[in-house]
């Protein structure tokens, strides 16, 4: 079954400790994105890539890294300087052709907290 | 900037009851609006999407119909089951480049009982 999937599922952290949360697709989509969710707030766009080693920063990039080496896998990292990391990630999807109207397709998410 | 706004939740209904949940939205351009659902502990999955004015999105009994002269596109249902109980996302996209970014609302909870 063609997906994307994101892992862990939950992912604990201390405080002042760097952590990479996993995102892999098997639908071919040359764009991938990584959103925060936060309660009340909706979804927030972290970082995004159109093309294997090639990403933009999003509206709250901050505290974030990511690469994107293979075609599949755009891994986001959580870095110390992030001040609030706990929040709910997900990872998305999409085909470029055919302009804005695309749909994204979202992993099942990773819960991170700071402990 | 994009922006979308949606009516605060959370909304509840009994079974059978009809269903608006409003959104409004503030873009330069002609953007590509979407509502996307999130169940309990779920990513979000694409309900239905509509990319010029005038077009009507529909699936699963959801409607919504871009209104570019009330930057409308509001989310309807006859009558709504419990098993549409979720967290429903207005939002819309912008094209950077080829990419397409989205703008979320802050989502609306809908929780349906017998």
């Amino acid at each position: 079954d063609g997906g994307i999937t994101q892992s862990p599922k939950y992912l604990f952290r201390k405080e002042g400790q760097n952590v990479t949360l996993s995102c892999e697709q098997n639908l071919n989509h040359d764009a991938m994105y990584w959103y925060r969710q936060d309660p009340g707030q909706g979804l927030r766009l972290i970082y995004y890539s159109q093309i294997v080693n090639d990403f933009q920063k999003g509206d709250i990039a901050e505290g974030y890294s990511v690469s994107r080496e293979k075609k599949e896998s755009f891994p986001l990292t959580v870095t110390s300087a992030q001040k609030n990391p706990t929040a709910f990630y997900l990872c998305a999807s999409s085909s470029l052709a055919g302009g804005p109207g695309n749909e994204q397709f979202f992993g099942p998410g990773t819960r991170l907290t700071v402990l | 900037g994009d922006s979308v706004t949606q009516m605060e939740g959370p909304v509840t209904l009994s079974e059978e009851a009809f269903l608006t949940i409003n959104c409004t939205y503030t873009a330069t351009g002609y953007p590509s609006l979407f509502w996307y659902v999130q169940y309990p502990g779920e990513g979000l999955q694409l309900l239905l999407k509509a990319t010029k004015a005038d077009d009507k999105g529909s699936n699963k009994g959801f409607e919504a119909t871009y209104r570019k002269e009330t930057t409308s596109f509001h989310l309807e249902k006859g009558s709504v089951q419990v098993s549409d109980s979720a967290v429903y996302f207005c939002a819309l996209s912008d094209q950077t480049g080829t990419a397409s970014k989205l703008t979320f609302g802050t989502g609306t909870r809908l929780q349906v009982t017998l």
